[in-house]
């Protein structure tokens, strides 16, 4: 069974550009969750999507938004880039909340830098 | 504010011998718990979790228990090997509350001396 898979690896891109990153859940689930893990600091929650509803976000600006597509499978944009968005993203799904299997499985992440 | 702590950036022990990782949180709402491992450039990976009901989970070399009035959950790896040598996040969510995100701590790096 293929796990979750995240695209691009690595991203670069300067200040003030948009950058998009693609995430595809493990088939079945409905669940995709995004993190921010940037240098030095743990996994910080950007948001959640559920069934292509946006379910919860974490305390980030509103320059970073998604979705979810009727696949499941989900975008994060970042629009306005600033140099501290440096950070690997990860992507992770999981089954319907409520189900009483909800660990999160992750991706490898993609890499942002911001120049 | 930090729900999920773990103090404790780093860790090295013996092969062959007990490791064991410290967490603990601060919002009484938390009823599920995780630890996940994870090797440089590579998302997490789910190893062992924890309803509320319980004080103890085991899976193979891996232990999870925990104490709710101390809010205070520890992963035991025994016995420890070299590949065990990660960085180790634990996680909680309310799941009683609507399944909120996992809230994470920053991680403790593991080193396994062979």
């Amino acid at each position: 069974e293929a796990g979750v898979t995240q695209s691009p690896t690595h991203l670069i891109k300067t200040r003030g550009q948009q950058a998009t990153l693609r995430c595809s859940p493990i088939s079945g689930h409905t669940s995709v969750y995004w993190y921010q893990q940037a240098l030095g600091l743990g996994l910080q929650f950007l948001l959640w999507y559920d069934e292509g509803e946006e379910r919860n976000r974490g305390n980030f600006p509103p320059r970073f938004s998604g979705r979810q597509f009727p696949n499941y499978s989900s975008e994060l944009n970042v629009n306005a880039l600033e140099l501290e968005d440096s950070a690997l993203y990860l992507c992770a799904s999981s089954l319907l909340p409520g189900s009483t299997i909800y660990e999160q499985y992750f991706g490898p992440g993609t890499r942002l830098t911001v120049t | 504010d930090q729900q999920v702590k773990q103090n404790s950036p780093s860790l090295s022990v013996q092969e062959g011998r007990i490791s064991i990782l410290n967490c603990d949180y601060t919002n009484s709402m938390f009823d599920y718990f995780l630890w996940y491992k994870k090797y440089p450039a590579e998302g997490p990976t789910f190893l062992i979790s924890i309803s509320s009901i319980k004080d103890k989970n085991e899976d193979g070399r891996f232990t999870v228990f925990l104490n709710k009035s101390a809010k205070h959950l520890s992963l035991h790896i025994v016995p420890s090997q070299p590949g065990d040598s990660a960085v180790y996040f634990c996680a909680a969510s309310a799941v009683l509350s609507g399944n909120t995100p996992l809230v994470f701590g920053k991680g403790t790096r593991l080193s396994v001396i062979a």
